[in-house]
């Protein structure tokens, strides 16, 4: 399977706790986004890049949230002194460049619960 | 604020019955409308898209409608099956924004058999 995976699946941690999480996208993408999504609502958009740089940030992303993508491969997203808010599915998707909308193909999620 | 939003937040539809699912957005510049259907532990997958342009899309039993004016837009499912049953979120792309999709709240779609 070639599809977007990411690591781990869940994650539980007590507030005050650094979590990390990696997503691999599918080879050969350009762009790599990561969306957090509470329960009973929507993705709400993180951040992207394209390749190694990180072109848009969400206000929703605040300074204790960092993400990187050292390579233009794997990405990593780290929550520094994590929150009970912080609770969410946390969703990594990939997509190639596009002229225009090219499709976002999801990962599983990772799950973080923080106690 | 929420600039997709999306209703029922659940349905249930019996097997061979038609699901419809309804999205409202005040943003005109949003210029794609893609529809994800999500299942448990899995992350959402592109179901269908519409352009502003055009009022209808159909594909197989998954029909989107389009009223530009209202700005509206529907997701149509007929002789919906159990396998149906999933989370199904419209979502609004703005090119010159950048690339992040915006979501609807998510429908939760139960088909009995």
């Amino acid at each position: 399977d070639t599809g977007v995976s990411q690591d781990p699946r869940h994650k539980i941690t007590k507030r005050g706790q650094n979590v990390t999480f990696r997503c691999d996208p599918i080879s050969e993408h350009n762009r790599l986004y990561w969306y957090r999504q509470t329960l009973g609502q929507g993705p709400e958009f993180l951040t992207y890049f394209q390749n190694e740089a990180q072109l848009e940030k969400s206000r929703l992303l605040s300074d204790r949230f960092s993400a990187e993508r050292p390579k233009g491969s794997f990405s990593t997203l780290e929550i520094q002194r994590t929150e009970q808010g912080d609770s969410a599915m946390y969703l990594c998707a990939s997509s190639p460049l596009a002229t225009f909308f090219a499709t976002q193909y999801f990962g599983p999620g990772t799950r973080l619960l923080v106690l | 604020q929420q600039q997709v939003k999306q209703s029922p937040q659940s349905l249930i539809v019996q097997k061979g019955g038609i699901s419809i699912i309804n999205c409202a957005y005040e943003n005109t510049a949003f210029d794609y409308f893609p529809w994800y259907q999500q299942f448990p532990g899995k992350g959402p997958a592109l179901l269908i898209a519409i352009r502003p342009d055009v009022s209808e899309k159909k594909e197989g039993r998954f029909t989107i409608s389009f009223n530009k004016s209202a700005k509206q837009f529907s997701l149509h499912i007929m002789d919906s099956q159990p396998g149906d049953s999933a989370t199904y979120f419209c979502a609004a792309f703005e090119e010159t924004s950048g690339s992040r999709l915006t979501f609807g709240e998510g429908t939760q779609l139960t088909v009995n058999p």
